[in-house]
């Protein structure tokens, strides 16, 4: 039974245009939505963060949106540079413990 | 400040041997946690230790699968024996607090079984 969902392997957008990652859950339990970015050979590196109780969080170039109805979350990234290239996982908390559940993973190509 | 440092970075074993992995946290965090992130997967929760006690390892296969975190700072994570399907990349993440929004995760040991 899989918590959280990244249904698409792969996404490729072009530099400059905006990348839209997605995220679906199933569990209304969950507290806090992450988004981590991975390089090959690395670890993942935490890049942003949402409340349950917000519906949206800006840091820089880096959106979430969150739809607690729907339970959806994305990630907004504007403008997309060739930097941003790498593994995306959405993660889902459970707030009485701190465990993570992590999506498949969306692996985003920014084309210069 | 040093990130989290797992050793080694590569291992390559073949079924039934053991293996270890061994896991330096951020200096000064209290939790620390052991995933396993098979290929085309996201990380998946082994164990998590508050200090040195073990406080969620309900998906660590205990039949193989041990794991210690002595004197509260570093971790040890062991198989034993092996298995193929153990193949994956484990990974040994630390924060500050239990409910901390941000795990703090090291590079990882890939784990090839042959």
């Amino acid at each position: 039974d899989q918590q959280v969902k990244q249904n698409s392997p792969s996404l490729s957008v072009q530099e400059g245009r905006i990348s839209i990652l997605n995220c679906d859950y199933t569990n209304s339990m969950f507290d806090y939505f992450l988004w981590y970015k991975k390089y090959p050979a690395e670890g993942p590196t935490f890049l942003i963060s949402i409340s349950s109780i917000k519906d949206k969080n800006e840091d820089g170039r880096f959106t979430v949106f969150l739809n607690k109805s729907a339970k959806h979350l994305s990630l907004h990234i504007v403008p997309s540079q060739p930097g941003d290239s790498a593994v995306y996982f959405c993660a889902a908390r459970f707030g009485n413990t701190g465990k993570l559940i992590f999506g498949q993973g969306t692996t985003l190509q920014v084309k210069p | 400040e040093a990130g989290v440092v797992q050793s080694p970075r590569y291992k390559i074993i073949e079924k039934k041997q053991p293996v270890a992995f061994w896991c330096n946290p951020i200096s000064g965090h209290n939790t620390l946690y052991w995933y396993r992130q098979n290929l085309g997967q996201g990380p998946e929760l082994l164990i998590r230790y508050e200090n040195e006690e073990a406080v969620d390892d309900s998906q660590l296969p205990k039949d193989r699968f041990s794991a210690e975190r002595l004197k509260g700072v570093d971790s040890t994570l062991k198989i034993q024996p092996a298995e193929l399907g153990d193949s994956a990349v484990y990974l040994c993440a630390s924060s500050l607090a239990p409910i901390s929004n941000e795990q703090f995760f090291g590079p990882g040991t890939r784990l090839t079984v042959l």
